[in-house]
């Protein structure tokens, strides 16, 4: 069965660093790599996304890194604050959305 | 942006009972999606739509069914509710220019 594997369980960081989760996905027939965000008792939110002919995607302080060749993509949350503390999932879908597998979650919490 | 709308945040209902969960997007985009999100085990695609009174099998379909009468609206259905169908269920669209879901708030289901 096709898997994204996501790397940490959970993050602790400070407030005002880094974060950083990874993925890595199995299959090269996916469209899009998008990353949600999830706040305990709300449904995930999209984040930020890319397409895997770019290298990398910014948006404020998100930063999606993707790497073709090793299948692996990794979310960059730069200057992180306690209101960030939240679930973030990376996903692979194709177009529509009709296949998407998810990865497992990672639970990040910034120390204010 | 769109705007996904689930009826309930939270129900409450007793084992053999049907119940309808309703998902409501206020744009008009053809792709809609149930998911169920359990801890655990994740994010699994229930049924998704892609127009009005088409419907595809998810991962996890047995004892659910769906209808797509109009397009803005799309239905979950719990034929005969059961205990192990107690988790939170999130509504989706799929945003090709956004390159991912837009999920409704959920709706937290219990069964007792």
């Amino acid at each position: 069965q096709q898997q994204v594997k996501q790397s940490p369980q959970s993050l602790i960081v400070q407030k005002g660093g880094i974060s950083i989760i990874n993925c890595a996905y199995e299959n090269t027939a996916f469209d899009y790599f998008p990353w949600y965000q999830q706040f305990p008792g709300k449904g995930p939110a999209l984040l930020i996304a890319i397409r895997p002919d770019v290298s990398e995607k910014k948006e404020g302080r998100f930063t999606i890194s993707f790497n073709k060749s090793a299948k692996q993509f990794s979310l960059h949350i730069m200057d992180s604050q306690p209101g960030d503390s939240a679930t973030y999932f990376c996903a692979a879908s194709n177009t529509g959305g009709f296949k998407t597998i998810f990865g497992a979650g990672t639970r990040l919490f910034v120390k204010a | 942006d769109v705007k996904v709308t689930q009826s309930s945040r939270y129900l409450v209902k007793r084992t053999g009972e049907k119940v309808f969960l309703e998902c409501v997007q206020d744009m008009d985009h053809e792709n809609m999606f149930w998911y169920r999100q359990d801890p655990g085990l994740g994010l699994r695609l229930i049924y998704f739509s892609y127009d009005v009174k088409m419907k595809e099998k998810g991962d996890i379909p047995e004892g659910y069914s769906v209808s797509r009468e109009k397009k803005e609206r799309f239905s979950l259905i719990l034929e005969s509710a059961s205990t192990n169908q107690t988790s939170m269920y999130l509504c989706a669209i799929w945003a090709l220019a956004d390159y991912g879901y837009t999920f409704g708030s959920g709706t937290r289901l219990t069964v007792v």
